[in-house]
């Protein structure tokens, strides 16, 4: 069965930059995307954007083009966020998920990673 | 790319049966037939419940049912129970080739 592990809870000053992670296991990811979501404090889901492991194709939700960068090692089928200047409207918990290419839904979750940026 | 529209909550009495709209665009729901319901409880990671409109994953009560007529997609819960009070987000695949949530509804069983 597919897992996703997520990295742990961080907590970060504004200006900082950060990389949390999603490790797959459970099958091989070659062909599967990884999406990442943000839920900020008491609100709704959204989508981050998107990264398929085969050939590391990106694509990224309009509101956070430029403010996030999504990667992959698909040697160690592990996907990437990464924040370059963290902001404090950042903090949210972000999930990553997994699709199979092909598919449009996404059955296998992270438990979630707690962003915190804050002076 | 906005965000699909659905209500903020929707209540029901255990046994009754809801409906949760999804309302988007031809640019999304009307386009594809992939829209997908999620059940998410506090603190918790989304559990996929629906998928491609109207299919439920293999372990999901048949109490989950959805459709979709022109722009809007619907979930249907029969037969309410206690443990169905969640939060519920559509999401729908779009012509710019990303996914987008809907703006998720607070189901309260009464």
């Amino acid at each position: 069965e597919v897992q996703l592990e997520q990295s742990g809870a961080e907590v970060k000053k504004p200006g900082e930059s950060l990389r949390i992670s999603c490790q797959g296991s459970g099958n091989s990811f070659t062909n599967y995307w990884i999406g990442w979501a943000r839920q900020m404090p008491g609100k709704g889901l959204e989508w981050v954007g998107f990264i398929h492991f085969r050939d590391s194709e990106t694509r990224y939700s309009p509101s956070f083009q430029g403010q996030v960068t999504i990667s992959a090692d698909k040697s160690i089928s592990t996907a990437y966020l990464q924040w370059s200047n963290l902001k404090a409207s950042e903090t949210a918990t972000y999930y990553c998920a997994s699709a199979v290419h092909g598919s449009s839904s996404w059955p296998h979750w992270g438990q979630g990673t707690l962003l915190t940026v804050s002076s | 790319q906005s965000a699909l529209t659905q209500p903020a909550s929707v209540s029901g009495s255990p046994g009754q049966s809801i409906t949760i709209s999804c309302t988007g665009t031809s640019s999304d729901v009307g386009y594809y037939n992939y829209v997908s319901w999620y059940q998410q409880y506090p603190g918790k990671a989304p559990k996929l419940i629906i998928y491609e409109v109207s299919n439920r994953p293999s372990g999901v009560s048949d109490r989950f049912s959805g459709s979709k007529s022109g722009n809007t997609a619907s979930l249907t819960i029969s037969g309410l129970q206690d443990e169905d009070e969640s939060d519920y987000y559509c999401s729908s695949y779009t012509t710019t080739n990303i996914y987008v949530f809907g703006t998720g509804t607070r189901v309260t069983v009464l």
